[in-house]
């Protein structure tokens, strides 16, 4: 089976700018999450989705960062405007069942300059 | 304090050589157990899975978890330079909820 898909793999923008990421996850996966990896952590929760409804969206900086799921199968991420601090790699990772296997995508890594 | 704590290092093993690799926790409602192997520039990488205290060994890997001491392990024998790579603990209260990652330990297995 196909893994999570994401694009861009790689984005280098301005600050200021705005900029989306785009995920589509593991077919059947009903739950979609978007983490945030900084260099040298691990990846962070930014929101997480039960088909096209956010469920946890508490660690999202909601006055920058947006989020959607439209027809709960593939998501955008999108920032605007992006700042200096906003460069690390945007994970999506979808899971199958209530087990939690997540399986994630290769990610973009954003710099923002 | 994070929920859940690893040591970063790096580590550097020679080619054959066990590896243990260990996280601790502080949230008792934590329920699963994974780790994650991270090559540089792609995505983490499920490895082992684990649910509620206890061993499962795959192949060369052996995880375990101790949740009296809220303590997880990794064990890689007959380690191999393919292995090189980021090793992250993760944990989960369960259902579909949210991992809480460590921070990662870079292991470099030297031929």
């Amino acid at each position: 089976e196909a893994g999570v898909v994401q694009s861009p793999r790689y984005k280098i923008i301005e600050k200021k700018q705005p900029v989306a990421f785009w995920c589509n996850p593991i077919s059947g996966h009903n739950t979609l999450y978007w983490y945030r990896q900084n260099l040298g952590q691990g990846p962070e929760l930014l929101i997480r989705y039960e088909n096209e409804e956010a469920v946890d969206d508490s660690q999202l900086p909601k006055d920058r960062f947006s989020a959607e799921r439209l027809k709960g199968v593939d998501s955008t991420l999108k920032i605007q405007p992006a700042e200096l601090g906003d460069s690390a790699v945007y994970l999506c990772a979808s899971v199958r069942d209530r087990h939690n296997e997540q399986f994630f995508g290769p990610g973009t890594r954003l710099t923002v300059l | 304090q994070k929920e859940v704590e690893q040591d970063p290092g790096p580590l550097s093993v020679p080619e054959g050589a066990i590896v243990s690799l260990n996280c601790t926790y502080s949230n008792s409602a934590f329920q699963y157990f994974m780790w994650y192997r991270q090559y540089s520039r792609k995505g983490p990488e499920l490895l082992m899975y684990t649910y509620s205290s206890g061993n499962k060994e795959d192949g060369r890997f052996t995880a375990q978890v101790d949740k009296s001491s809220k303590y997880i392990s990794l064990f890689i024998r007959d380690s191999q330079p393919s292995d090189s790579a980021t090793y992250l603990c993760a944990a989960s209260q369960g259902g579909s909820e949210k991992l809480v990652f460590g921070k990662g330990m870079k292991l470099t297995v030297n031929p």
